[in-house]
């Protein structure tokens, strides 16, 4: 099974501030990797695909980079509504998913 | 607009199974494979199985082989997810989502709670 980690566990932002995630898998996945953010109470929402895709709708602000083991999630300046949990996800091989990164307000 | 919509909270107690339900609308139910993943409280996300609802074949995470069916019914665009010998660690948020290109989750059910409880 492809591990994927997640760092840091917690990231204590202020708005307008740039926050950058990182999710390495635990063998080469190409560039198979998905985001998602979740919000308390709400289902996960696709935010990146295929390493650094924009899903529909997604803001400029966030951005995806990375392929082979290490990927990188970048939001480059948190609005209020981005404090949230943020989750990888690989398809190389079955799907498996990062234990993800929650945005704090600092 | 592409929706799912799922059935409500279940209680259940150990040992019982649930059956738990998401109907698709505003799309060809039949392009795009549908996927469970299961959140325990306070926890992440973990995927459960898949159905191919052209011909209804099935795939599942080993640690739910067994244990979890998938079905769906082309007449009424529903996939359906039953796990059986509930325990209390089967407590979680159960999602169903709309697969692209295999396993892009682009949208999302609301969540159905079960809650298994003696």
């Amino acid at each position: 099974e492809i591990v994927l980690t997640q760092s840091p566990g917690i990231l204590s932002l202020s708005p307008g501030e740039r926050a950058t995630l990182s999710c390495r898998a635990s063998q080469n996945i190409g560039n198979f990797l998905a985001w998602y953010q979740q919000r308390p109470g709400q289902a996960p929402r696709l935010l990146i695909y295929d390493a650094s895709n924009r899903a529909t709708g997604i803001p400029a602000r966030f951005s995806g980079s990375g392929s082979g083991t290490d990927f990188t999630l970048t939001i480059s300046s948190l609005e209020p509504e981005d404090f949230a949990v943020y989750y990888c996800q690989q398809r190389s091989s079955l799907f498996t998913f990062g234990p993800g990164t929650r945005v704090d307000f600092k | 607009q592409v929706q799912l919509v799922q059935s409500g909270a279940e209680v259940k107690k150990p040992g019982a199974s649930v059956k738990v339900s998401c109907k698709a609308s505003g799309y060809t139910f039949t392009n795009y494979f549908v996927h469970w993943v299961r959140q325990a409280p306070g926890q992440g996300l973990e995927w459960v199985g898949l159905i191919d609802p052209t011909g209804g074949s099935a795939s599942y995470a080993p640690k739910f082989r067994g244990r979890v069916t998938v079905t769906r019914d082309t007449s009424t665009n529903t996939v359906y997810m039953e796990i059986s010998t509930l325990t209390s660690a089967d407590t979680a948020v159960f999602y169903c989502a709309r697969a692209h290109y295999g396993a892009i989750y682009d949208y999302w059910g609301q969540g159905t709670l079960v809650t298994v409880s003696s």
